[in-house]
């Protein structure tokens, strides 16, 4: 069963203090790690996907990595409206089916 | 229209109430899912419909029934829910291959009473 555990569940930055959020995973046979952010009562905005261990990608102040085991969302310089949940999810045997962590609820104060 | 679009964004409901949610996507794809997030919980997968033809009920009980008309459409019927269904139900679309994107509506919060 793919299984994902995303940390730490909170995070707490000022504004312009970088750090990382991670993604730690277990599947059979990975065809995609996906990252998404999602604002209170909205559904999740795609941010990025992920295909081979040692891919990165770059968005703004974001930019995901991808281990054979895990993933990281580097924040660099976040500002406020950078505050959200960011969800990981991989994909793995099957051609559809994403399973999601519980995300990793980040707040930046100004 | 763009994207993935829900109605209603909020319900309310009695436990012998009956209501339906509507999704609808503007994206081309010919997959569609539904799916319920609950407070602390991760994201579950409900259904997955390919070309209209369901392909995965995750062992979702018989009160809830999805609908899914055209490539475009997808409904979910409530009936005689309980409390605990209670959550957001999110609705998402993504061309049917393998390692695609799936995007995702706004949602539907539910209350049920």
């Amino acid at each position: 069963e793919d299984q994902v555990t995303q940390s730490p569940e909170a995070l707490r930055l000022q504004e312009g203090e970088s750090s990382s959020l991670n993604c730690s995973y277990t599947v059979s046979g990975l065809r995609g790690l996906f990252w998404y952010r999602q604002d209170p009562g909205k559904g999740p905005e795609f941010l990025f996907t992920l295909y081979s261990a040692g891919e990165e990608k770059e968005k703004e102040r974001l930019k995901a990595t991808l281990t054979k085991k895990e993933s990281f969302l580097h924040i660099t310089a976040p500002k406020p409206e950078d505050s959200a949940t960011y969800l990981c999810a991989v994909q793995g045997g099957s051609n559809y089916k994403l399973t999601f962590g519980k995300g990793t609820l980040l707040t930046v104060n100004p | 229209e763009t994207g993935v679009t829900q109605t209603p964004r909020h319900l309310v409901m009695g436990m012998t109430n009956k209501k339906s949610l509507k999704c609808e996507q503007h994206l081309g794809h010919n997959a569609m899912y539904w799916y319920k997030q609950s407070a602390k919980k991760p994201l579950e997968l409900m259904f997955v419909y390919n070309f209209k033809e369901q392909t995965e009920n995750n062992s979702v009980p018989s009160r809830f029934s999805p609908e899914c008309p055209n490539s475009s459409h997808l409904f979910l019927h409530l009936h005689t829910l309980q409390p605990e269904d209670s959550a957001l139900y999110l609705c998402a679309s993504s061309p049917w291959d393998s390692q695609e994107t799936q995007y995702f509506g706004p949602g539907t919060r539910l209350l049920v009473l």
